[in-house]
């Protein structure tokens, strides 16, 4: 069966700018969780979301959101762009929360470039 | 506070040449312990976790790690690397709390030359 699925693959957006991310989790999967990935600081956690709901949060401003759709589908969203925000945004999912392991799954992630 | 160090950002290396890759983590509770590896423009994938039991650890492509509770560390090590296995490295946590949510370190990106 298909994989994690991200899109768009590239993004350039200019400061001031919003952009929504997409994942679409495999099949079956109801838990989607999102990461950002910058050098030198690794992963971090921004936020899971389990039958539409947002489960656990990150430590990042209320301009990075988030939402999941019935079909498990998830979306994220950042306004008000900065620099700093360029990056590669990773989702994951996995049949429940919390699942973790071999039971977690990644996709290629969206590399934000904002200029 | 918990955290996690990967000490090394870039470990270069010849082929057919042994690699430690470094992690230590700092937790005031229990603590599940894995290595992910990422290839260039692909997603992360597991190579090993420890979760209890023995402290050595065995994962796919040949990699090893030793959990050692003292000095609260997990390295990742191969005897043997290729030039297949140039990647970036993360070593990450899960604290067995309420939390529950993967903690990684800022990863440790290996360069095999031939």
């Amino acid at each position: 069966k298909a994989g994690v699925t991200q899109t768009p693959r590239y993004l350039i957006k200019t400061r001031g700018q919003q952009v929504t991310l997409s994942c679409s989790p495999i099949s079956g999967h109801r838990s989607v969780s999102w990461y950002q990935q910058t050098p030198g600081q690794g992963l971090q956690f921004l936020f899971e979301y389990f039958s539409e709901t947002q489960r656990n949060k990150g430590n990042f401003p209320g301009r990075f959101s988030g939402r999941q759709f019935s079909n498990s589908r998830s979306e994220m969203n950042v306004s008000t762009l900065e620099l700093g925000d360029s990056a590669l945004y990773l989702c994951a999912s996995s049949y429940e929360p919390g699942d973790q392991g071999e039971k977690l799954f990644f996709g290629s992630g969206t590399q934000l470039s904002v200029l | 506070a918990q955290s996690v160090t990967q000490l090394d950002s870039q470990v270069p290396v010849f082929e057919e040449a042994p690699v430690e890759l470094r992690c230590n983590y700092s937790s005031s509770v229990s603590v599940y312990l894995f290595w992910y590896v990422q290839y260039p423009n692909q997603g992360l994938q597991l190579l090993l976790k420890y979760l209890s039991g023995s402290t050595l650890v065995k994962g796919i492509n040949g990699f090893e790690a030793e959990f050692n509770k003292s000095q609260t560390s997990f390295h990742l090590r191969k005897p043997s690397v290729h030039i297949s296995d140039t990647a970036e490295y993360f070593c990450a946590v899960i604290r067995m709390d309420s939390s529950y949510k993967l903690i990684f370190g800022s990863g440790t990106r290996l360069l095999v030359r031939p």
